[in-house]
C-alpha cells in the first residue's frame, strides 16, 4: 500500500503547455511539500503546505502553482512549460515540524 | 542561518570496505538532523534520524551515524560496503522553529568497485 503517491510517473511535453502533477498521501499527516531536483540531483523546496495552508513558497516563478484540495492531497499546476522546468519533481509529507518526511517516487518531467 | 555541508560529491569505495560519508551542519539550537537515501529513479528513503537522544543512531540497512555536537558532524558509516549500497546520499538538518522546512546537503554519490 503506497504511502506518497505521484502521477504521472514520466511526463514529455512541449514548451508553453499547460501541465498538473498530483499527489496523495495514506499516512494521516498533516504536512506536504513539493521538491524540484535537478540533474545534479540538488533538492530545492517549493511549497509546503500543512492542513490545506501555505507554509513555505520559495521563489518559484508563479507560472508554478500549488492546490491542496485536502490534507491527503498536494497538487502541482505548471503554466507555460519552459525548457528549465525539466526536472524530477517529488512529493512528501511528514506528521510535524522537524518529522521525517516521507516522499513518493517522483515525477520525471521533460520539457522539449 | 541553517546550513549542511556534506564534503565530496562522489566517494568510491571497494565492496566489503568502511563506508564513510561528511556531513556537517550550522545551527543555533539543538536540531534533528537526518539521512536519507536514494536509489537511482527512485525517491528519497530515510535511512535514520537523530533526535537528541542517544547520540549513536543506528539505522536501516546496517548504516549508522554518530552525532558530535563539539564538531558539529553527523557523519554516516557502514562497517562493509555491498554493492546494493551504491546510491545518492543526503544529510539535512531541522531546527524545528515553525517553518517545517529540512535543509538539505548537496548529496554525496557513493559507488562501490567489486
Amino acid at each position: 500500500d503506497t504511502a506518497v503517491s505521484q502521477t504521472p510517473k514520466y511526463l514529455v511535453t512541449q514548451m508553453g503547455n499547460d501541465k498538473s502533477i498530483k499527489c496523495e498521501q495514506n499516512l494521516g499527516h498533516d504536512t506536504m511539500y513539493w521538491y524540484k531536483q535537478d540533474s545534479k540531483k540538488f533538492l530545492k523546496i517549493m511549497f509546503s503546505y500543512n492542513n490545506k495552508e501555505l507554509i513555505i513558497n520559495e521563489t518559484v516563478p508563479n507560472r508554478f502553482s500549488p492546490k491542496s484540495p485536502d490534507k491527503a492531497h498536494l497538487n502541482l499546476h505548471i503554466n507555460s512549460l519552459e525548457l528549465g522546468d525539466s526536472a524530477v519533481y517529488f512529493c512528501a509529507s511528514s506528521q510535524g515540524d522537524g518529522e521525517t518526511q516521507y516522499f513518493g517516487p517522483g515525477t520525471r518531467l521533460l520539457v522539449l | 542561518a541553517q546550513s549542511v555541508t556534506q564534503l565530496g560529491s562522489h566517494v568510491s569505495v571497494s565492496e566489503g570496505a568502511l563506508v564513510l560519508l561528511r556531513c556537517n551542519y550550522s545551527s543555533s539550537v539543538p536540531p534533528y538532523l537526518f539521512w536519507y537515501v536514494q536509489y537511482p529513479n527512485q525517491g528519497l528513503q530515510l535511512l535514520l534520524k537523530y533526535t537528541s537522544a542517544a547520540t549513536l543512531v543506528k539505522g536501516i540497512n546496517g548504516f549508522e551515524a554518530e552525532f558530535k555536537k563539539s564538531e558539529t558532524s553527523f557523519h554516516l558509516t557502514k562497517p562493509s560496503a555491498h554493492m546494493s549500497d551504491a546510491a545518492e546520499y543526503f544529510c539535512a538538518v531541522s531546527d524545528r522553529g515553525g517553518n517545517y522546512q529540512l535543509i538539505w546537503g548537496a548529496g554525496t554519490k557513493l559507488i562501490i568497485k567489486p
